[in-house]
């Protein structure tokens, strides 16, 4: 099984909202990443988990909030989001951190600001 | 910095033809160079990974090549079909780190 998944789908959200994004892998990988991408832009990287452990942030702002329960689960908490943020967001495993692994991709989430 | 170019920025193409995509890298101390397939809306899919000691990898109608020296990677897809439709991404691992460095994709569209 090679699979990201990821739920919801689409998220429509006010700016005072809190929301979450789920991201979950099954294939015993120890790195999750979060990317976000804007339309017609390539992914950005936001947050990499190694281990359960936040390794990078890639100055993501507070608004945005990654949590990593166990090895299969990655969650990215939503609050007071703005407009500009509506983007689909993307979520990424590997078997590690280290630059050999390949990386996997969920399907992502739509998310829209209102 | 690295930095990650594709070229061309779109091509359309009939059924049935050969074609060459392009990725240039500026900084060629990498660990790896992997190119992905992403349809409209949706999230990337693994096509290939070439690592850093490979010349090329294959995949079906796909081949990977890979010059780490000059900083180059094509993709190149044989007998074309309008399924491959969709937008290619390469990236490149930047340092030991893992984290991916992408280009812009080449939107391809391959006509009936």
């Amino acid at each position: 099984d090679t699979e990201v998944t990821q739920t919801p789908k689409h998220l429509v959200m006010g700016m005072t909202n809190k929301k979450s994004l789920k991201c979950e892998q099954h294939m015993g990988h120890r790195a999750m990443y979060w990317y976000k991408q804007k339309a017609k832009k390539p992914p950005e990287l936001m947050f990499v988990y190694s281990y359960e452990k936040l390794s990078i942030n890639e100055s993501v702002p507070s608004r945005f909030s990654p949590e990593c329960p166990n090895s299969s689960l990655l969650n990215l908490h939503l609050h007071a989001l703005q407009p500009e943020d509506s983007a689909l967001y993307l979520c990424a495993s590997s078997h590690g951190r280290t630059g050999i692994y390949e990386q996997y991709f969920g399907p992502g989430t739509r998310l829209t600001v209102t | 910095k690295q930095e990650v170019t594709q070229i061309p920025a779109a091509l359309s193409v009939p059924e049935g033809e050969n074609l060459v995509l392009n990725c240039s890298f500026t900084d060629s101390a990498i660990y790896n160079l992997q190119w992905f397939r992403q349809d409209p809306g949706k999230g990337l899919t693994s096509l290939l990974l070439i690592q850093s000691s490979q010349r090329e990898q294959t995949s079906g109608r796909l081949n990977a090549s890979l010059d780490k020296s000059s900083g180059r990677s094509t993709l190149y897809i044989a007998a074309s079909q309008p399924g491959d439709s969709a937008t290619y991404l390469c990236a490149v691992r930047r340092g030991s780190q893992g984290n991916l460095i992408f280009g812009k994709g080449t939107k391809l569209s391959v006509k009936p």
